[in-house]
């Protein structure tokens, strides 16, 4: 089966710039993840969808950052205006149940300069 | 205090070692337990997960659980130089929505 794709694989913006990151997941996945890996850092949850719904975005900096996913496949995350601390990868996930586990894509490497 | 701790590393390991990461962590509710690999550069992939305390094993690895102490390890026998990567761990409750990760284990194995 195909991966999770992500695009682009790296973005260099100056601060105060605007981006976007697209993740298309498995075929047949419903649940879709976007996460922020910090270097050296874990990677942590900034929102779940589930098909096209929301399920947790608790951790989203919503004055900055914003999501969507029409149609309940792809998905894209955007950040206006980014800031110097958002540099990081930006892992989209999809899976099929939770208990399964997650199928992660390459990422997205963020530089904000 | 974070859910989850992990010894970050680096950890250098000669070929052929058997090779010990752990993690441990503190909401009591955890009860899925997942080991994922990631490679430079790559997203995570997953190795193993278990349910609730106990031993699973797949190969080379085998990772324990132990619920009482709030523990979690994963145990790579004769470790191979195609093996150097960073570990993460990840736990969730029964019914929570994400997976909280550790911040890695970085892991070379010298041939």
């Amino acid at each position: 089966e195909a991966g999770v794709a992500q695009s682009p694989r790296y973005k260099i913006i100056e601060k105060r710039q605007s981006v976007a990151f697209w993740c298309n997941p498995i075929s047949g996945h419903a649940t879709l993840y976007w996460y922020q890996q910090i270097l050296g850092q874990g990677p942590k949850l900034l929102i779940q969808f589930q098909n096209n719904g929301v399920v947790d975005d608790s951790q989203l900096p919503k004055d900055r950052f914003s999501a969507e996913r029409l149609k309940g496949v792809d998905s894209t995350l955007k950040i206006q205006p980014a800031k110097l601390e958002d540099s990081a990868v930006y892992l989209c996930a999809s899976s099929l149940e939770r208990v399964s586990g997650y199928t992660f894509g390459s990422g997205t490497r963020l530089t904000v300069v | 205090q974070k859910e989850v701790e992990q010894d970050p590393g680096p950890l250098s390991v000669p070929e052929g070692a058997i090779v010990s990461l752990n993690c441990t962590y503190s909401n009591s509710a955890f009860q899925y337990f997942m080991w994922y690999r990631q490679y430079s550069r790559k997203g995570p992939e997953l190795l193993m997960y278990t349910y609730s305390s106990g031993n699973k094993e797949d190969g080379r690895f085998t990772a324990q659980v132990d619920k009482s102490s709030k523990y979690i390890s994963l145990f790579i026998r004769d470790s191979q130089p195609s093996d150097s990567a960073t570990y993460l761990c990840a736990m969730s409750t029964n019914t929570g929505n994400q997976f909280y990760f550790g911040t890695g284990t970085s892991l070379t194995v010298i041939p």
